[in-house]
């Protein structure tokens, strides 16, 4: 167990519907980053939060976007959602944002969009 | 921008045997971090092992061990003794260690290498 939780494990949806994953860090730490697994992409960066500010983006649609509340926890938001972004959403955390940073991962959601 | 490659799709090892995985990345940087992760059939994502670009030792986590050639930007991993348990996807990543750009925390993915391992 990483300490990284994620909900929900699994989301199943249509086409053109919205959803929320949810990401809580480990205790402690600030920052989140969001990556996508899919059979054609890989594992790919999407965007990454450090103690509520954005830090980094990489591959993210406009469709998604992220946010970092106090609390620390993240949300990533999936719109207007196609065939192609069924994948498995990983969130992972760090202490902050300087070296030596290992990144922990949560267990994941499986989205599958129909 | 940095890249990954792991060659070998597939891996197959007989348990109690040595296997060794391969990693090439490419970059400009001097200072980075390279990662094994491991991904079982659950799909958590499980860190193997961690290298430093800036130490010459080779990192080593009880069976598990890397060869890290930092001319060549190499990066293989090695399992002895392997395990039943051990069968999983196998990915290296890659990490930028400086501060520039604000991007560079990210990790850069491999396509991943399927270990086998055979009673």
């Amino acid at each position: 167990d990483s300490g990284v939780t994620q909900t929900p494990k699994h989301l199943i949806t249509a086409t053109g519907q919205r959803v929320t994953l949810r990401c809580s860090p480990r205790s402690g730490d600030l920052s989140v980053y969001w990556y996508q697994q899919s059979l054609d992409q890989g594992l790919q960066f999407l965007i990454q939060y450090y103690n509520g500010e954005e830090r980094a983006k990489g591959n993210i649609l406009e469709r998604f976007s992220a946010q970092q509340f106090p609390d620390l926890h993240s949300e990533l938001n999936l719109s207007s959602l196609e065939l192609g972004d069924s994948a498995l959403y990983f969130c992972a955390s760090s202490v902050g944002v300087g070296s030596p940073e290992t990144q922990y991962f949560g267990p994941g959601t499986r989205l599958l969009v129909l | 921008a940095q890249t990954v490659t792991q060659s070998q799709p597939e891996m197959s090892v007989q348990e109690a045997e040595t296997v060794t995985l391969s990693c090439t990345y490419d970059t400009s940087e001097s200072d980075y971090y390279l990662f094994w992760y491991k991904q079982p059939p659950s799909r958590q994502m499980i860190l193997v092992i961690r290298q430093e670009a800036y130490k010459q030792q080779n990192a080593t986590e009880n069976r598990f061990s890397v060869n890290f050639q930092k001319a060549a930007k190499s990066f293989s991993l090695k399992i002895s003794d392997s395990q039943l348990g051990d069968a999983a996807m196998y990915f290296c990543a890659y990490r930028s260690g400086s501060l520039s750009g604000g991007s560079n925390y990210k990790l850069t993915f491999g396509k991943g290498t399927l270990l086998t391992v055979n009673p």
